[in-house]
This record gives structure tokens, sequence and C-alpha cells, in this order.
């Protein structure tokens, strides 16, 4: 079955600067990649995403990047802020069932 | 518009009980999930229902574990004699369709605490 991988597991950025998440995923058929933010206490909200006829998409700060071929998609965070402080989920969708990622914690450094 | 609610958003039981958390998902949403997250984990699923069927309850991880749904709106996560490991917060989702890539929206979570 599916299989996605996230990484990294945690990581701090000083605020101003850009964080990067990387997810892999192993069924080349999935074709919808979301992005999801969980607050503390809170649900996952999702962010942006992708679909697998689209290489690149941005929303203001934030922005996905897929590499079909080599089965792998980033999120970006430019200028980041102290809001952006949470955890982070990548998730791979084919047919009816999506898959998430363990999940990155991101801490924005003062 | 309202979003999922889950009730209750605190659980705390005592190891062999059963408990019953509940989901409410966004009027008109035909999909509901279930999704369980341990500490510092990520989202591990446990079943989706499309109208009052399940589909797929392959993620339920024993046959302590069930769920149902009524009226395409409502549904109940049934754990019966719990155990310490099944302490986690429980999360429920909704979205318009299945069958399709749809933004799921979740509600806050239940958080269960076997004792």
């Amino acid at each position: 079955g599916e299989n996605v991988e996230q990484h990294p597991s945690t990581l701090s950025v000083q605020e101003g600067d850009s964080a990067v998440i990387k997810c892999t995923y192993s069924d080349s058929a999935s074709n919808y990649f979301p992005w999801y933010k969980q607050e503390l206490g809170k649900g996952p909200q999702l962010i942006i995403d992708i679909r697998s006829n689209v290489g690149e998409k941005k929303d203001q700060r934030i922005a996905v990047t897929l590499n079909k071929t080599a089965k792998h998609f980033s999120l970006h965070i430019t200028e980041t802020q102290p809001e952006d402080s949470a955890v982070y989920f990548c998730a791979s969708y084919r047919d009816d069932k999506i898959i998430f990622g363990k999940g990155t914690r991101l801490h924005i450094l003062p | 518009g309202a979003g999922v609610s889950q009730s209750p958003s605190n659980k705390v039981t005592e190891k062999g009980k059963d408990v019953e958390l509940r989901c409410d998902p966004i009027s008109g949403h035909t999909a509901l999930y279930w999704y369980r997250q341990s500490l510092g984990q990520g989202l591990e699923f446990l079943i989706y229902f499309q109208g009052n069927s399940a589909p797929d309850k392959s993620g339920l991880p024993s046959d302590r574990f069930s769920a149902e749904r009524t009226g395409g709106s409502v549904s109940t996560l049934t754990i019966q004699r719990t155990q310490q490991e099944d302490s986690a917060v429980y999360l429920c989702a909704s979205s318009l369709v299945v069958g399709g890539p749809d933004e799921q929206y979740f509600g806050p979570g239940t958080r269960l605490t076997v004792t």
C-alpha cells in the first residue's frame, strides 16, 4: 500500500528565514497532495494542496512543489513568522484513500 | 457556517470501561473519517464512511473498536474494554464527496485518557 515519508520530524528556523519540509510517496497513481497545519489543541487545517498535473503552486508565503518522477513533494514557507509555529502534515491521496505523513514540528525562533 | 464538532472534548475513563465518541460533520458532507493521533505522532487512519456505509474498516486496530453513522450525518466511534494504549486524540473529519480529492475539514478532536 501507499507509504508517505516526511522529513524532518522537527525543524527550527529563525524568524524571517525560510522553512522547507519534504515528503516522499510510493504509489505512482497518487494524484492529490494536500498539506495540513495543526496548531496546539486544534484539528489539522488545509493550507495548500497540489494535484498531479501541476508542478508548483504558490499562495502568498507558502508554496508547494511536486516532482512526479521522483515521487516527492515539498512545502516551502518564506519569511517565516511566529504564527507559523505548528505541526505540518503532508498527505498523499489516491481514489478514496488519504495517507498522512508523521508530521513536522516547526519552531520559529525569535 | 458551523464546522465539524466533536464531543466530548476530553474523556478520562478507567481501563476496561467502554467509551463513545461523537462526531457531527459539516452539513451536506457525505464522507466522514476517523483518525487517531497518539502523542507526538501522525494521523492514523481508522475508518471512513460514505453516507452511512463504511467501505474501508481496515484501519480499526482491533475488534474492540467499532463505528457507525446514522442519517448520513452524526457518527459514533465506540471503544469497548478500553486499554491504556487507547489513550490518544481521536479526530474526525468530513469532506463533501468520496471518490475524488477533496479537502477534509477536521474537528478539534476528543482527547481520551485511559487510566
